[in-house]
């Protein structure tokens, strides 16, 4: 069965370091995610992208957060000068038909800044 | 208001009962839901969506929706221990162009 790749699956850092998070959406798809989970909180929509430009961002994805699609099957999302409450699961999602149609999960990378 | 809502729970049931979920949704635009299965530190898991009002049914799990009340449940029946974990509903929101998430309900099977 596909699968959304994430990596690292554990990335410690320094407050006010950058931080990029990798990601492999399934290969067919065309719509990419990225969601986040502070412990014990809910899961957070952070932004979509399609046709390798922004389609909808939160008001949590401020100008620290950006997006990217470096290449064909890549999708990151970089955070710079990292805070304490940036600590959080961040998962990527992807779906070939939109948001509309549900889409499949990463398992995340578990971010921790300290 | 709160987009997506749900009971935080925590709800028990024992093994083999029916484990009722309850969700509201403030986009009465919106037109697909999801249920998601996240169990501790692992990422969310689809297991129904539901796009019409009514009932839809897989295996043990059945979805209904009511458009008109803005309001989706999940039963599930025959409950396991295995299916301890938190559930959560999911809107995708028109006005949005996106889906989101209630806070879940944490769901624990009693052997």
């Amino acid at each position: 069965e596909p699968e959304v790749t994430q990596t690292p699956s554990h990335q410690v850092t320094q407050m006010g370091q950058e931080v990029i998070l990798r990601c492999v959406p399934i290969s067919n798809h065309l719509y990419f995610y990225w969601y986040r989970q502070i412990l014990g909180q809910k899961v957070e929509f952070l932004v979509s992208f399609y046709n390798n430009e922004i389609s909808e961002k939160s008001e949590i994805f401020d100008d620290q957060f950006s997006v990217e699609r470096p290449d064909g099957s890549n999708f990151t999302l970089k955070i710079r000068s990292t805070k304490l409450e940036d600590s959080a699961m961040y998962f990527c999602a992807s779906s070939g038909q939109g948001a509309s149609y549900g889409y499949t999960f990463g398992s995340g990378t578990r971010l921790t800044v300290v | 208001q709160k987009e997506v809502e749900q009971n935080s729970g925590p709800l028990s049931v024992p093994e083999g009962a029916i484990a009722s979920l309850n969700c509201t949704y403030s986009d009465r635009g919106s037109q697909s839901f999801f249920w998601y299965r996240q169990y501790s530190g692992k990422s969310p898991e689809l297991i129904m969506s539901i796009y019409s009002n009514g009932d839809k049914e897989d295996g043990r799990f059945t979805a209904q929706l009511n458009k008109a009340s803005q309001y989706v449940s999940l039963l599930i029946r025959d409950s396991q221990p295995s299916d301890s974990a938190t559930y959560l509903c999911a809107a995708f929101l028109y006005n949005n162009n996106d889906m989101r998430f209630g806070a879940g309900t944490r769901l624990t099977v009693k052997p």
